[in-house]
């Protein structure tokens, strides 16, 4: 059975560094074709994908977001790691992460039951 | 703005077919498959059609998935209470080279 599970502060101050963690059983990213991305959903709003780290360490970012985003994995902990610089309350959103798979790109499943981040001072 | 346009809202009766649109370009579903993905209230997405028309194990065969050019759609025939979320479409985007959403539709079962 694949699990993930989003961790990381439930609030942060204008200007901080966001650090969340997802923690991940039931695959490995050391496995060929395994990939884990994280999408974000402000309250009442759409989904957004904001990065992408695939098993080999390939990694995609969000055009929009890419100069604030940093993405990371260690395998042996099976966790991925996505930091945001410069937070800003419209960064207020639920984080998920999510499974996925190299070339297949809108694949993703299953997801983590996501984080809350409020941001404010 | 999401890079794919969905209608924000669609409603049906218990038992109707409702089908709900997603539109992009030739850098999204023009070239790569088509997701849908169901929202219940409170919970985190699901994925409920895969690669335009195939469902996953365990979604009920009364969601299917159809895709045409730039275009694509969820129907969802003998419609249920249970059944009311919203509904994402997604693909990759090859000009964006990331996953891109769209704004998502809000089902009402009356």
């Amino acid at each position: 059975q694949v699990t993930l599970r989003e961790s990381g502060p439930a609030l942060v101050k204008p200007t901080q560094t966001l650090t969340l963690t997802c923690t991940f059983s039931g695959f490995s990213l050391s496995t060929s074709g395994m990939c884990v991305s994280w999408i974000r959903q402000p309250p009442g709003k759409a989904l957004e994908w904001l990065a992408r780290i695939e098993w080999d360490d390939d990694k995609y970012y969000s055009t929009s977001l890419k100069t604030r985003l940093t993405i990371s994995k260690d395998t042996s902990k099976n966790q991925v790691v996505l930091t945001m610089t410069n937070m800003d309350p419209v960064d207020t959103a639920t984080y998920y992460c999510a499974r996925g798979l190299e070339g297949v790109g809108g694949w993703l499943d299953p997801w983590g039951q996501g984080t809350l981040v409020t941001v404010s001072s | 703005q999401s890079v794919l346009t969905q209608p924000p809202s669609a409603s049906g009766t218990p038992g109707q077919r409702v089908t709900i649109s997603c539109s992009g370009s030739s850098s999204n579903i023009g070239t790569n498959f088509l997701y849908w993905y169901q929202q219940l209230p409170g919970t985190a997405p699901k994925l409920l059609i895969s690669r335009n028309n195939q469902r996953p194990s365990g979604v009920p065969d009364r969601f299917s998935g159809s895709k045409s050019g730039t275009s694509a759609s969820l129907a969802i025939s003998g419609l249920r209470s249970e059944d009311e979320a919203d509904y994402y479409c997604a693909a990759w985007d090859d000009s964006l080279t990331g996953v891109v959403f769209g704004g998502g539709t809000k089902l009402t079962v009356l």
